[in-house]
């Protein structure tokens, strides 16, 4: 088990470019969880996968902001329209949902996408 | 809403010494996980403890320590004879229990560790 992997690492773009990311998490893990840190900050929720169906969408995630997670496998995260705001980490973590226990979160290295 | 507050930016301490690193919450779930991450400067975060609103044990871990006052909505995390390796951002966070247990992370205390 490698844990939780992403690519790219890093991701320059101009502005109004689209950009796409994509995370492989744990195999075993039902949960997967994108995440944008900002410098100085802590990580911000962006949305979450149960499986394939994705329940929750942070108001962070605009319009511009699509994320899937075809077979419940691996997801990938697309930003159309890069705006200057846009800069930050991109962070997956994925976790175990069983029953009634809240496993932790194992985060993958993140992709810094850097908007020109 | 859930909010977690670090109020430590940067701390330094010399090698040995040990040094705690506070945060505080807010919530109004009566059940809810506290976590600890450590955020290296390759960048990756590294998972270092969970603990659950119920279990208000103190957890000794080789040189780290949690102590959680749910009196005080408080879960510090100490380390004792810090070493260089030690130098990172440490993250305390929150999530629910049955909900979908996003982490609502502090905006992270820098620790450097002077040789």
């Amino acid at each position: 088990d490698t844990g939780v992997s992403q690519d790219p690492r890093h991701k320059i773009t101009k502005r109004g470019q689209n950009v796409t990311f994509r995370c492989d998490p744990i195999s075993e893990h039902n949960r997967l969880y994108w995440y944008r840190q900002t410098l100085g900050q802590g990580p911000e929720f962006l949305t979450y996968f149960q499986n394939e169906a994705q329940l929750e969408k942070s108001r962070l995630l605009s319009d511009r902001f699509s994320a899937e997670r075809p077979k419940g496998s691996f997801s990938t995260l697309e930003i159309q329209r890069t705006e200057q705001g846009d800069s930050a980490m991109y962070l997956c973590a994925s976790s175990l949902r069983g029953g009634r226990i809240n496993n932790e979160q194992f985060f993958g290295p993140g992709t810094r996408l850097t908007v020109l | 809403a859930q909010k977690v507050t670090q109020a430590q930016t940067e701390i330094s301490v010399v090698e040995k010494e040990d040094v705690t690193l506070d945060c505080v919450y807010e919530t109004r779930d009566t059940t809810y996980y506290l976590f600890w991450y450590k955020q290296p400067p390759s960048g990756e975060l590294v998972f270092l403890i969970r603990r659950n609103s119920f279990d208000e044990q103190n957890e000794i871990s080789g040189r780290y320590s949690w102590n959680f006052q749910k009196s005080t909505s408080s879960f510090n995390f100490t380390i004792t004879a810090s070493q260089v390796v030690d130098s990172a951002v440490y993250f305390c966070a929150l999530s629910d229990a049955f909900g979908n247990e996003k982490l609502t992370f502090g905006t992270g205390t820098r620790l450097t560790i002077i040789p």
